[in-house]
This record gives C-alpha cells, structure tokens and sequence, in this order.
C-alpha cells in the first residue's frame, strides 16, 4: 500500500470559506501532484511540485494554490471556496516522472 | 483533439471473456505509458507499465505501436473483480513531462 495521505476525506462546505486540503507521503519522494476529477472525467493536473519551494500550475486552470515548504508536504488552499470547485481532488507522489505515480485516497469537496 | 483518447464504454461482459482496450494519443514525442485500474470512488493504481517490445502481466498484456500511437490492453479470462475503469496515461516528456490521463473505459464483468 502507498504511504500517501489526505485529509479530510469529504468536506462539505458553504461559498466564501476558505479551505485547505491537506496531502503528506512518507515515501520520501520529490515529486508531488494534484489532480482534479469530475464523476466520469478524466484526472486533469492542477499543481505539481518537483521538490522543496518548487510549485508550478497544471493544465488546468485552477484558482487553488499550493506550498511545499516540506518534503513530506504539499497542501492545497482555496481562498475562497465556490460552487463550481465541487470536485475530488487527489493528491500523488513519485520518484521520477517515469516512475508509477502514487495516490492519496481523495478529497471530496461539496461547495453550497 | 485530446491528447489521449479512450472509449469510454461501458464494456459489458461474461465472466471468461477475453475483452481489449484501445487507447490513442497524439504527441509523438511521448515518451512512456501506462494502464492505470480505478474503481468507482477511490483513487487510481498502477496496472502495468507498458513496454514497446509489449509486456504480459498474467492475465493482461498490454502492447504499444509508436508508429500508429496507439496503446491497447488485453484481459483474457475476465473475473468479476477485473470491474473497474481502466486508464490509459501517457507521460509527455519534452519540457513539460506530466501523465496526461484518459477518460478511462468502464468494464463490467457480469455473472
């Protein structure tokens, strides 16, 4: 089993709040990603990260940012959440780009 | 034109039924590719890298055909536990080299 986490699991959230979506791996690796997916889409990237104070923006645009301040951990923020950010977002690691990309469990995030 | 295409399906068969999936993807530059298993609400694995000399894992065997650009993926003798949406990812390279996911295709393996 992947040793990548996320916290929390569901979320259920009214419009204008602020939220972080947390995403820690104990796998030491340097490269970490999220991804956004709608029910019955594809994973569109949102962030990654290639290491420490490394972050760039995905294909998708997204109006998250992200910090990577530890290794270990690359948490996700909305300012300010709205209806339309209602979505999973997974969390992943790797070693290398070529290398199998691990995923955290998921984020489920409903915005009223 | 996505950069990776799949049928979405669904794909409905037996249990026992050899069933293949077709991927195609658009930069030829890509470099490596994958099939990735997700089942409903959790997040996606790893099936199998795929080779271009091709590759056989048990009962899957997945192929790729640069010149064509196209990945496929073979599951012979189908369980009910094989039920799941398979992707087809392909890493880009280049400057940008990220996994470009597909839609995925739903198999269903009935009773």
């Amino acid at each position: 089993e992947a040793d990548i986490y996320q916290t929390p699991r569901y979320l259920v959230i009214g419009t204008g709040k602020k939220i972080t979506l947390e995403c820690s791996q104990t796998m030491g690796h340097d490269k970490m990603y999220w991804y956004q997916q709608d029910p019955g889409m594809e994973l569109h990237l949102i962030h990654y990260s290639y290491g420490v104070n490394s972050t760039e923006k995905g294909d998708l645009s997204s109006e998250s940012t992200v910090s990577r301040i530890r290794t270990e951990h690359f948490p996700l923020t909305l300012e300010s959440a709205r209806p339309s950010h209602t979505s999973q977002y997974l969390c992943a690691s790797s070693d290398r780009d070529e290398d199998e990309q691990f995923f955290g469990p998921g984020t489920r995030l409903t915005v009223l | 034109r996505k950069e990776v295409e799949q049928d979405p399906g669904p794909f409905n068969v037996p249990e026992g039924a050899t069933v293949a999936f077709n991927c195609t993807y658009s930069n030829s530059a890509s470099q490596s590719f994958f099939w990735y298993r997700q089942d409903c609400r959790k997040e996606p694995k790893l099936l199998m890298s795929v080779y271009s000399s091709g590759n056989e894992d048990g009962r899957f065997t997945a192929q790729l055909n640069r010149a064509s650009q196209y990945i496929s993926l073979l599951i012979r003798d189908s369980k009910l536990s094989d039920s799941a949406t398979y992707l087809c990812v392909v890493l880009t390279g280049g400057a940008t080299n990220k996994l470009i996911f597909g839609t995925g295709t739903l198999l269903a393996v009935q009773p």
